[in-house]
């Protein structure tokens, strides 16, 4: 069955440190997106990317970059960890249809110490 | 403005009635679609049920359904008949402004609806 993976699930590292989380799809999909959720916040887009080579800042871009280079992997990068990261990261993959759902992978804790 | 407005950071119901979770969005575009997501205290994202902004019916998908109110500028999940299972956090999302020439698949999320289902 296609699906979408994040690894690690969970992570701790610490302030200033750089961090790669990875995020892959077997759907083909062209159509990618990183959100993070804080409590009282939802779920806030990072970035987003709509096939490869192509990458674009979502709302709380600051901190983070994404490259895709393609189609089934978007991984999420953090520069210099910072306390303020610390989150539950979420993947998501989309079809090109604008009445789809966003699937969305199982998520990443990441504690920044 | 939030774009997203879930009012309700909480609610309660008892099992076996209805329960509705409100949400109310903000956009000056004429194309967009609303999603409701439920997130168990496993943490996973569970898709629900869509409603676009021409569908001229109310989505349904089982005991899911979907109140959407144009004019108002609402789309509340309506869930009939509650199970033990449906206590989640619950997120109201939405996607705007695609037209020919251009999509946009983002979505933006309301901050979510704690729902307790009790015995």
């Amino acid at each position: 069955d296609a699906e979408i993976t994040q690894s690690p699930r969970h992570k701790i590292t610490e302030t200033g440190r750089q961090v790669t989380l990875a995020c892959h799809q077997t759907w083909n999909h062209n159509n990618m997106f990183w959100y993070r959720q804080d409590l009282g916040h939802g779920l806030r887009l990072i970035h987003y990317s709509y096939g490869v080579q192509d990458t674009n800042k979502g709302e709380v871009s600051d901190g983070y970059s994404v490259s895709r280079s393609n189609t089934e992997d978007l991984p999420l990068t953090l520069e210099s960890a910072a306390s303020s990261q610390t989150s539950v990261y979420f993947c998501a993959s989309q079809p090109d249809s604008t009445y789809n759902e966003q699937f969305f992978g199982p998520g990443t804790r990441l504690t920044v110490l | 403005a939030q774009k997203i407005t879930q009012t309700q950071p909480g609610m309660f119901v008892q099992e076996k009635e209805a329960v509705t979770l409100d949400c109310t969005y903000d956009t000056s575009d004429q194309s967009y679609g609303l999603f409701w997501y439920k997130q168990p205290s496993s943490g996973e994202m569970i898709f629900l049920i869509y409603q676009g902004s021409y569908d001229e019916q109310n989505a349904t998908e089982g005991r899911y359904s979907l109140n959407f109110q144009k004019a108002r500028k609402s789309a509340n999940l309506v869930i009939s008949a509650s199970q033990l299972g449906d206590s989640a956090m619950y997120f109201c999302a939405m996607r705007e402004g695609w037209n020919s020439g251009g999509s946009n698949y983002k979505l933006t999320f309301g901050k979510g609806t704690l729902l307790t289902v009790n015995p």
